[in-house]
């Protein structure tokens, strides 16, 4: 079965500080990756996505991913937090192509990493 | 363009009883899944439905359910209601299944069961 492991379950910054969320997910396939943030209170929302093409996405707020293939690796990244960064970040993948007959297959998360941003 | 609406946003319901729990997708999305999102467990994925049909189903007992409706709009149903499906419950509704367009997720159902 596919699985996704984030290895930080909690992180903490100063305001400033470079972040970088380590993703890894288990699946030989053809895989779409996402980073997703929960702020407290909120919804999910979409941070950044990787379907094909370049493997460094960058998303909103400043975010940046790089995917790696041979590493089975979609770690997040930012050069500098802000304290409104505080929140939870949630990796996740779809498979897609022949193991989902084609279809992009549903969402497995990761456990999430929470991030704490001190002022 | 208004988002992914679930409703209602807050439940407290007794053990044994079931609840009903509605999603409606972005306008125009044929696609939407339902997850639920617990300290313990995380993001766990229910089912998808995709054109009233269902396509996809997590592994979840059978007193988890649900449907489409021919606008899109799921509802997904929990009967003989147990003290852990205390969750919140997210919808995520997507453009075309067949597409790798991403899902966009509501602000969630949060049921206690008591």
């Amino acid at each position: 079965a596919q699985s996704v492991s984030q290895h930080n379950h909690h992180v903490i910054l100063s305001e400033a500080a470079s972040l970088e969320l380590g993703c890894n997910y288990s699946y030989g396939g053809t895989v779409n990756l996402f980073w997703y943030v929960q702020y407290p209170g909120q919804h999910l929302q979409l941070l950044l996505k990787y379907f094909s093409g370049d493997p460094l996405v960058k998303g909103i707020k400043g975010f940046e991913a790089e995917f790696i293939k041979s590493k089975f690796s979609f770690n997040l990244r930012k050069p500098s937090v802000q304290w409104s960064d505080t929140a939870e970040y949630f990796c996740a993948v779809t498979g897609s192509g022949a193991f989902y007959g084609g279809s992009q297959g549903n969402l497995i998360f990761g456990k999430g990493t929470k991030l704490s941003v001190k002022p | 363009k208004a988002g992914v609406t679930q409703t209602p946003r807050y439940l407290i319901k007794t053990r044994g009883q079931q609840v009903t729990l509605s999603c409606s997708p972005i306008s125009g999305h044929r696609s939407v899944s339902w997850y639920q999102q617990t300290p313990g467990q995380g993001l766990q994925f229910l089912f998808e439905y995709f054109s009233e049909t269902q396509r996809n189903k997590g592994n979840f007992p059978g007193r988890f359910s649900g449907r489409q409706f021919s606008n899109s709009r799921s509802e997904m149903n929990v009967s003989t209601l147990e003290l852990g499906d205390s969750a919140l419950y997210l919808c995520a509704s997507s453009l075309d299944r067949d597409k790798p367009y991403g899902y966009t997720f509501g602000s969630g159902t949060r049921l206690t069961v008591v």
